[in-house]
């Protein structure tokens, strides 16, 4: 079984310039997650989808950041524009559902903003 | 959310058994205990889950207090691949917020 893809897996960036980021789920996964990892600490979700739907992304900066999940399976994450404070890693996550299964988690990309 | 809370770190030998210890003295009668580990430069992924009894599979134990205050992630023998990040987390079943909330977790470091 494949699993969570990501790209790109690295992206150096200055401050103000744009980047999106792209997930592809493990297949039938209705439910998508995006977190933010900064170094030393551990993944905070920026935003969870159900389908094609938001569920929750009460800690998504949406002033700078944005996501969709159109027609319910891949998702792209966009910073418009980025801060110092954006580098991180981004990690895109899976479930079947999102009551009790479990997370399946891409490998992440790693954005350095200069 | 429930909080956990976990050493900063902890140290074992190569094919000794660890065990790495969590407190969660505010958990909730409908709060799952997670576990994921997170090792170099990699994604976090899923050890093991539980909810009021001892839970084993393939790559763990889980012992879980009677009073459900506390559990210990068991690995019965550490190998060099086992150095990670261990999280333990909290997930609440019964509301309508199923998000995993992870914390700074354990950093295992495994001797040769």
């Amino acid at each position: 079984e494949a699993g969570v893809a990501q790209s790109p897996r690295y992206k150096i960036i200055e401050k103000r310039q744009s980047v999106a980021f792209w997930c592809n789920p493990i297949s039938g996964h209705a439910t998508l997650y995006w977190y933010q990892q900064i170094l030393g600490q551990g993944p905070k979700l920026l935003i969870q989808f159900q389908n094609n739907g938001v569920v929750d992304d009460s800690q998504l900066p949406k002033d700078r950041f944005s996501a969709e999940r159109l027609k319910g399976v891949d998702s792209t994450l966009k910073i418009q524009p980025a801060k110092l404070e954006d580098s991180a890693v981004y990690l895109c996550a899976s479930s079947l559902n999102r009551v009790t299964d479990t997370q399946y988690f891409g490998p992440g990309t790693r954005l350095t903003v200069l | 959310d429930a909080k956990t809370t976990q050493p900063n770190s902890m140290e074992s030998n190569e094919e000794e058994p660890v065990h790495l210890p969590c407190n969660h003295s505010t958990i909730s009668g409908t709060d799952y205990i997670h576990w994921y580990r997170q090792l170099p430069s990699q994604g976090p992924e899923y050890v093991i889950h539980g909810l009021t009894s001892n839970v084993n599979n393939r790559m763990a134990s889980l012992a879980i207090a009677e009073d459900r205050k506390s559990s210990t992630l068991i690995l019965h023998r550490a190998t060099l691949r086992d150095a990670a990040v261990y999280y333990c987390i909290l997930k609440n079943s019964g509301g309508s917020n199923y998000k995993l909330t992870f914390g700074k977790g354990t950093l295992l470091t495994v001797n040769p």
